[in-house]
């Protein structure tokens, strides 16, 4: 089976950049969606398909995907943004990765 | 408006079976996969299985297969999950996504919490 590693955490100050990483074998070749969960809340697509926001998300949130690795970048980190985020693939079925816990301080 | 609505919250004894359900509404339900996502207490996402309601093809994720079923009515667009004999582990919040490869789980239900203790 596909296996997915990111982080288990990730902190960042008020108004910098934040960036979350997910890896797994030749990762570059398919495309990566990225969730958010805030506590007690279903996830939300932030990112699909490797770089594009769905409608809402705001543009400081960004994607890129390449060799091994894809990111997710959050620019201007703001208090909100505090969630756990996890990557997704599609290999057969719905990979997703462990989840990134995303404190902002 | 594209939304999933799941059934409320049920509180069971280990043993005991347990069907859970997710309605689709404000797109065409027979064209798009629904993913069912497990959520421990505390814990990451875990996707039990696929299915896609036009045909009911149905893919299981290794480590709940032969744990659970997933079945889909679409006449009245509801996909289920449904446990034959509960145990406390299975205690977690289950959420149905729609899951399409080009565009992810872009709509989540509110999410089913299943608590199973004796």
């Amino acid at each position: 089976s596909y296996d997915l590693s990111q982080p288990s955490s990730v902190s960042v100050s008020p108004g910098q950049t934040a960036s979350i990483t997910c890896s797994g074998d030749k990762l570059g070749d398919k495309y990566a969606f990225w969730y958010q969960q805030k506590s007690g809340q279903s996830p939300v697509l932030v990112i699909y398909k490797d770089t594009k926001r769905p409608s809402g998300i705001p543009e400081r949130f960004s994607g890129s995907n390449s060799g091994n690795t894809a990111t997710l970048t959050i620019s201007g980190t703001q208090a909100m943004d505090e969630a756990d985020y996890y990557c997704q693939v599609w290999d057969s079925s719905v990979v997703f990765g462990g989840g990134t816990k995303l404190t902002v301080l | 408006e594209v939304q999933l609505v799941q059934s409320r919250a049920e509180v069971k004894k280990p043993g005991e079976s347990l069907k859970i359900s997710c309605e689709g509404s404000g797109y065409n339900f027979t064209s798009y996969w629904i993913g069912w996502v497990r959520q421990m207490p505390g814990k990451g996402l875990q996707l039990m299985g696929i299915i896609y309601p036009g045909d009911s093809d149905t893919r299981y994720s290794p480590s709940f297969q032969g744990q659970v079923t997933i079945s889909a009515d679409k006449s009245i667009s509801t996909a289920y999950l449904q446990w034959r004999s509960l145990k406390a582990s299975d205690t977690g919040i289950y959420y149905c996504a729609r899951l399409t490869p080009p565009t992810g789980g872009d709509y989540w239900g509110q999410g089913t919490l299943v608590t199973v203790s004796s």
